[in-house]
């Protein structure tokens, strides 16, 4: 039973638009959510997280949008950058990040130039 | 600062061999963890260590997987015998841990394949 799920196993944009990468999840204990960027040959590398405590959380280009009642998060990235080209994995946790993290199964983003 | 260190990176082996990886988590993390990664699929958690203590290996198949963390540092996972279907990337990842909302660093993994 997967209790966080990336419903689009991948997603195209244009350098310079909107990407929007979306997350549900079953499980409402959860309270906490991350973001992790993987590359290739490279291990998840954190990038954005936010408490349910929360709607939005905001850094530079990423943004992550928290709604509880839909239990729903998208990330958005704006402009997209080729750079941005990788998989990105929703990740949820009770009582903080310091307890396993549950991992969705990923979308891959291609930001073509 | 150094992120987390795993060795090998890549391990080809036989089944039914015994295998072994090695982590090294960032300095001053006092909590570590294993995950698995199949294929197509996101990491799961096989064992979390609080320093020496492992706090959560519900997940850890112990017929044949094993862990250790000696001294609250770096940590082992071995497979013995391994199976095909243990083929796959193992990643060690290490946070804080000493308040809530701590995120979590990985490492490159180790790809393992059973032939």
């Amino acid at each position: 039973d997967q209790q966080v799920k990336q419903n689009s196993p991948s997603l195209s944009v244009q350098e310079g638009r909107i990407s929007i990468l979306n997350c549900d999840y079953t499980n409402s204990m959860f309270d906490y959510f991350l973001w992790y960027k993987k590359y290739p040959a490279e291990g998840p590398t954190f990038l954005i997280s936010i408490s349910s405590i929360k709607d939005k959380n905001e850094d530079g280009r990423f943004t992550v949008f928290l709604n509880k009642s839909a239990k729903h998060l998208s990330l958005h990235i704006v402009p997209s950058q080729p750079g941005d080209s990788a998989v990105y994995f929703c990740a949820a946790s009770i009582q903080g990040g310091s307890e396993k993290l549950v991992f969705g199964k990923g979308t891959k983003l291609t930001v073509n130039p | 600062e150094a992120g987390v260190v795993q060795s090998p990176r890549y391990k080809i082996i036989e089944k039914k061999q015994p295998v072994a990886f090695w982590c090294n988590p960032i300095s001053g993390h006092n909590t570590l963890y294993w995950y698995l990664q199949n294929l197509g699929q996101g990491p799961e958690l096989l064992i979390r260590y609080e320093n020496e203590e492992a706090v959560d290996d519900s997940q850890l198949p112990k017929d044949r997987f094993s862990a250790e963390r000696l001294k609250g540092v770096d940590s082992t996972l071995k497979i013995q015998p391994a199976e095909l279907g243990d083929s796959a990337v193992y990643l060690c990842a290490s946070s804080l841990g000493n308040d809530l909302y701590n995120e979590q660093f990985f490492g490159p993994g180790t790809r393992l394949t059973v032939l």
